[in-house]
């Protein structure tokens, strides 16, 4: 079966672009997750959605900000980019909503470069 | 502080040399730790799922255990292609549906 589809794989935008990237998760997957991944902090939780609504959130700023579509895609969206932004933004899918018992299926991440 | 540490950060193996990552963590109210490879240039892939303190899981070479603050991932007679990241999560009554991740122990084995 397909995997948690991530795109575009790879980014380069200029400070204070803005960008949106995309995830469409497992067939049959209602919850969406996104992490950011850097060298020096790891992967960090930035929100959750699941049937369209945002039921959880990391400690991002503002400008960090997503939705979920009714086909359970979701899209992520990052203002006035810093450079500080560049990471690898993984999305991460899972049947049902704190389905802690099924763990979580990764995409391959988004590589997002800022310059 | 880190709520969930991983040591060590880097293990250089010899193929069919038996070896240990531990995570440890700080939170309470556990309700989940977590244990995933990552390979470069992917993402994470989920291995097992602990729960309470003495539960063990196992897969081929890769055996999970968990105590009241800790967990291992025993490797057991490791080949080269176990060589990847292995990240520990975990996730706790505060932070809801949230994994917290550590910064995962890069696990290099040559034959």
């Amino acid at each position: 079966k397909a995997g948690v589809t991530q795109t575009p794989r790879y980014l380069i935008k200029t400070r204070g672009q803005q960008v949106t990237l995309s995830c469409s998760p497992i067939s049959g997957h209602r919850s969406v997750s996104w992490y950011q991944q850097t060298p020096g902090q790891g992967l960090q939780f930035l929100f959750e959605y699941f049937s369209e609504t945002q039921r959880n959130k990391g400690n991002f700023p503002g400008r960090f900000s997503g939705r979920q579509f009714s086909n359970s895609r979701s899209e992520m969206n990052v203002s006035t980019l810093e450079l500080g932004d560049s990471a690898l933004y993984l999305c991460a899918s899972s049947l049902k909503y704190d389905s802690s018992g099924y763990g979580y299926t990764f995409g391959s991440g988004t590589r997002l470069t800022v310059v | 502080e880190d709520q969930v540490t991983q040591s060590p950060e880097a293990l250089r193996l010899q193929e069919g040399e038996s070896s240990s990552l531990n995570c440890s963590y700080t939170v309470s109210g556990l309700r989940g730790l977590f244990w995933y490879r990552q390979d470069p240039g992917k993402g994470p892939e989920f291995l097992f799922t602990l729960y309470s303190a003495g539960e063990e899981k196992e897969k081929e070479r890769l055996k999970a255990t968990l105590t009241k603050k800790e967990s291992f991932l025993h490797i057991t007679a490791p080949k080269p292609e176990d060589s990847a990241t292995y990240l520990c999560a975990v996730r706790f009554n505060q932070a809801g549906t949230a994994l917290i991740f550590g910064k995962g122990t890069t696990l290099s084995v040559s034959s």
